[in-house]
């Protein structure tokens, strides 16, 4: 079973400033296979990133997702205040998913 | 408008069984992967499984098989959760998703691109 792990647990952050987020997987995956999604309280996730890399549909330019193999990473180039939220890794293939156990962005 | 819509609200006590339903409009239901999520209070999102209403074929996640049922009812575009005995461990939030998928010249992607609101289960006596 593949394990996804993010970090870090939680980030405080700045307004505009830029936010890195990891997400580890305990075997190589492929690519396509790994999404972004972002959860603000008392809301069902969004999706933001899939195929690692591409944006989904109305995501502004300031997110990013980059990686391959074991190692993937979601970038906020500004933060805007509707971006401190919970972000999720997440991988599926062959019917099943797995969820990283996610990374909080807040206002520092 | 794309969207799956979830009963919103379930109270029950111990024992006692549940079903819950997601019910997709806006597109062709039986095209796609309907997966459930489970996610405890204060806690992260959990893949319970997967099915495709088109025939019913159904994956569960190893943590949830045998402890829930998921079935779908094409006819009226709805899929659902059940349990036989709720347990208070089973107090959480599920949420439903679409998981879509796309061309890309290596293969396909898959990402879970509409999601419904979330269904509400409180187990407690």
């Amino acid at each position: 079973e593949i394990v996804l792990t993010q970090s870090p647990g939680t980030l405080s952050l700045s307004p505009g400033a830029r936010a890195t987020l990891s997400c580890r997987a305990s075997q190589s995956v492929s690519s396509s296979s790994l999404a972004w999604y972002q959860q603000k309280p008392g809301q069902a996730p969004r999706l933001l990133i899939y195929g690692a890399s591409s944006r989904a549909t109305g995501i502004p330019d300031r997110f990013s997702g980059s990686g391959s193999g074991t190692d993937f990473t979601l970038t906020i180039s500004r933060l805007e205040p509707e971006d401190f939220a919970v972000y999720y890794c997440q991988r599926y293939a062959s019917g099943v998913g797995t969820f990283g156990q996610g990374s909080k962005v807040e206002i520092k | 408008e794309v969207q799956l819509v979830q009963s919103r609200v379930e109270v029950k006590k111990p024992g006692e069984s549940l079903k819950i339903s997601c019910k997709g409009s806006g597109f062709t239901f039986t095209d796609y992967w309907i997966a459930w999520v489970r996610q405890m209070p204060g806690k992260g999102l959990e893949w319970m499984g997967i099915i495709y209403p088109g025939d019913s074929d159904t994956r569960y996640s190893p943590a949830f098989q045998g402890q829930v049922t998921i079935s779908a009812d094409k006819s009226i575009s709805t899929a659902h959760l059940q349990w036989s005995s709720l347990k208070a461990s089973d107090t959480a939030m599920y949420y439903c998703a679409r998981l879509s998928s796309s061309w890309y010249m290596a293969g396909y992607y898959y990402y879970m691109d509409v999601w419904g609101k979330g269904t509400s289960v409180t187990v407690s006596s």
